[in-house]
């Protein structure tokens, strides 16, 4: 049971573009919502995240917009530079679960130069 | 400091063959994962630890074993691979969930069941 949905499964983007990808959620029990990045070889490591009490968060050239009545949320990256390109996963966690991450399918973004 | 370490980073093996893949971490964590991770699935979780001496499943334990004899080590064991088991695996720790949810993630190895 896939309880995270991740769109699309890989973007190309424009250095300077917007990258945009989106998430959607099942389990409302969910309170955590990371967004992680993996370059190729390596581990995925924290890009930013939110909980579900703001609808916005934003980190330098990286937001995430929260909609909680409809269980979404979006990784928003301006400026994409080359140096972007990379795997994103959003995933949600909840407390009492020992903070299982439950990982969406994944979106290769390319950033062409 | 070196985070999360894996070892080893690539294994060929044969069906039916065994194999223990070794996670370390320094930084005093309580909570350790192993996630497996195959094309268009993401990473799904295999099992989990909450502290020394203890494990959990996760959503696909099937196959697999651990053990968490000391705080800073989650072995992942094979008893008999299959093709099946052909996929990257990382492990992660994270300190205290309650208060900080980040996870760190090891480098990954790669196993090949042929």
């Amino acid at each position: 049971q896939q309880q995270v949905k991740q769109s699309p499964q890989s973007l190309i983007v424009q250095k300077g573009g917007i990258s945009i990808i989106n998430c959607a959620y099942e389990n409302t029990a969910f309170d955590y919502f990371p967004w992680y990045q993996q370059f190729p070889g390596k581990g995925p490591a924290l890009l930013i995240a939110i909980r579900p009490d703001v609808s916005e968060k934003k980190e330098g050239r990286f937001t995430i917009s929260f909609n909680k009545s409809a269980k979404q949320f979006s990784l928003h990256i301006m400026d994409s530079q080359p140096g972007d390109s990379a795997t994103y996963f959003c995933a949600a966690s909840m407390s009492g679960s020992a903070r299982q991450l439950t990982f969406g399918s994944g979106t290769q973004l390319t950033v062409l130069p | 400091n070196a985070g999360v370490t894996q070892t080893p980073k690539f294994r060929v093996l044969k069906t039916g063959q065994s194999m223990t893949l070794l996670c370390a971490q320094d930084m005093n964590h309580e909570y350790m994962y192993w996630y497996r991770q195959d094309p268009g699935m993401g990473l799904r979780l295999i099992h989990y630890s909450v502290g020394e001496g203890t494990t959990a499943k996760g959503e696909v334990p099937d196959g697999y074993n651990v053990s968490r004899l000391k705080k800073q080590n989650f072995l992942l064991g094979l008893e008999s691979a299959a093709p099946s088991q052909t996929s990257v695996y990382f492990c992660a720790s994270s300190y205290s969930p309650r208060l900080n949810t980040e996870a760190f993630f090891g480098q990954g190895t790669r196993l090949t069941v042929v």
